[in-house]
């Protein structure tokens, strides 16, 4: 069965970097597309990043353009987000989903997310 | 302020029937791009529910159901049970912003 687990989340300070993983499994990274999503505490949800099937576009919400940056190494199935110059409103729970397949970007599975926490 | 826009709370009785609605603009929803549905309970990952307006994923139950309609879409519940309770979220795509959205959620209470 499909399964995704991030890592790599923590307390880092203002200006620094971090990256995540998620690590997944049931499927090939090749085949479907993935996304990040965060969830800043007691907030909504809020679109970070996407990667297509094939690596070859990915999109960013504003609020992370030119500061975090979507990857993935397939030989070892895994995604990645790269996540530098943090803010303290970058604080939230980061999740990677996997995308459905079908039109406007559904997604039907999720990690059990994991906490970054920028602060001085 | 999110893009798509949602009640921040319903509310009903058990075996009572409830709708969240979810508002966009002709960037996204008005534009033809489809909508989805999430729940989720209490710290946990959100779930879908529905997608593609109406469809609903194997295991979720038909008390459920979907439907968009110009620039905006609703999620119904009838029979409302007391694990209903949590977060729904409704998602699209926009143009303008060349992303993903969702909506800023709905707190369901069961009463």
């Amino acid at each position: 069965q499909v399964q995704l687990v991030e890592s790599g989340g923590g307390a880092v300070q203002p200006g620094r970097s971090l990256r995540l993983s998620c690590a997944a499994s049931g499927f090939t990274l090749t085949s479907y597309g993935m996304h990040w999503v965060r969830q800043a505490p007691g907030r909504g949800l809020e679109w970070v990043a996407f990667i297509w099937y094939d690596g070859n576009d990915k999109y960013y919400a504003d609020s992370v353009k030119g500061r975090f940056t979507i990857s993935r190494e397939t030989s070892k199935n895994t995604l990645y987000l790269q996540m530098n110059s943090l803010r303290v409103d970058d604080t939230a729970v980061y999740y990677c989903a996997k995308d459905h397949g079908s039109a406007s970007y559904p997604i039907d599975y999720w990690g059990q997310g994991t906490l970054v926490t920028v602060s001085s | 302020q999110s893009v798509l826009t949602q009640p921040p709370s319903v509310s009903g009785a058990p075996g009572q029937r409830v709708t969240i609605s979810c508002s966009g603009t002709s960037s996204n929803i008005g534009a033809g791009y489809e909508v989805h549905w999430y729940q989720q309970l209490p710290g946990t990952a959100p779930k879908l529910l529905i997608y593609v307006n109406s469809i609903r994923p194997s295991g979720v139950p038909d008390r459920f159901s979907g439907s968009k309609s110009g620039t905006s879409a609703s999620l119904a519940i009838t029979g409302l049970q007391a694990e209903d309770e949590a977060d729904y979220y409704c998602q699209s795509y926009d143009i303008s912003l060349s992303g993903v959205v969702f909506g800023g959620g709905t707190k369901l209470t069961v009463l």
